[in-house]
């Protein structure tokens, strides 16, 4: 079946550090991977995407990349900021079938960026 | 950008009481609206996918009685958790999309989210 593992939390770096939070999957078929982040009181939002092996996934600093081989998408950011403090979660769509429009979360990583 | 509104944010109820919580989409038509439940440390749950004017598609496991889902106009869904017990206590999220096909050309948006507490 679909699943998704995330690196549990909760993270706390100080701001400018480097971040990694690691996310691998297992899915059928050849599924979309997601990163989603929640701000605090706030839903969550997309921040990137990868449809496809190799693709990678860039928004406000942060990257992603679809690694078929390793079935991971580690989120990375080279220098986090304050503003950054939310919680992560790295989803996948099925690909194929009834689920190929289900998304499949992880259980997301709480980020705590300090000044 | 588009916007789901969830509310209430939070809710307490007694046991054995219903409580119904609202999703709406401000500036756009959902076609579809999804459901979720988060446990402490755990993973959105998936439990259902509605679609304006059909009936919600639930997943597994979930009790379609205990948890009506309405889909009864384009920007509004609603889940009535009925003869709320303490064990139904959780995060339920409703997330909305225009498009009935992939998410990768109709993203979802999430609302923000219920906290419900079953005393």
């Amino acid at each position: 079946g679909n699943s998704v593992t995330q690196m549990e939390g909760p993270v706390t770096l100080s701001e400018e550090a480097f971040l990694t939070i690691n996310c691998t999957y297992t899915a059928t078929g050849y599924p979309s991977l997601f990163w989603y982040v929640q701000y605090p009181g706030e839903g969550l939002q997309l921040l990137l995407k990868a449809t496809k092996a190799d693709d990678k996934g860039s928004n406000k600093g942060f990257e992603a990349t679809y690694r078929k081989e390793t079935t991971s998408f580690h989120l990375e950011k080279g220098s986090v900021q304050v503003s950054d403090s939310a919680v992560y979660f790295c989803a996948l769509t099925g690909g194929i079938g009834r689920t190929g429009n289900q998304f499949y979360f992880g259980t997301g990583t709480s980020l705590t960026v300090i000044p | 950008g588009a916007v789901v509104s969830q509310h209430p944010s939070r809710v307490i109820c007694k046991s054995g009481t219903s409580v119904k919580i609202e999703c709406r989409s401000l500036d756009f038509q959902a076609t579809t609206m999804f459901w979720y439940r988060q446990f402490p440390k755990k993973s959105l749950m998936l439990m259902a996918t509605s679609n304006e004017g059909s009936k919600a598609t639930y997943e597994q496991g979930v009790e379609k009685d205990k948890f009506l889902i309405n889909h009864a106009s384009l920007t509004l869904s609603t889940l009535t958790v009925t003869s709320a017990h303490p064990e139904d206590s959780s995060f339920y999220i409703c997330s909305a999309t225009r498009g009935a096909g992939s998410f990768l050309n109709s993203p979802l948006h999430f609302g923000n989210g219920t906290r419900l507490t079953v005393t």
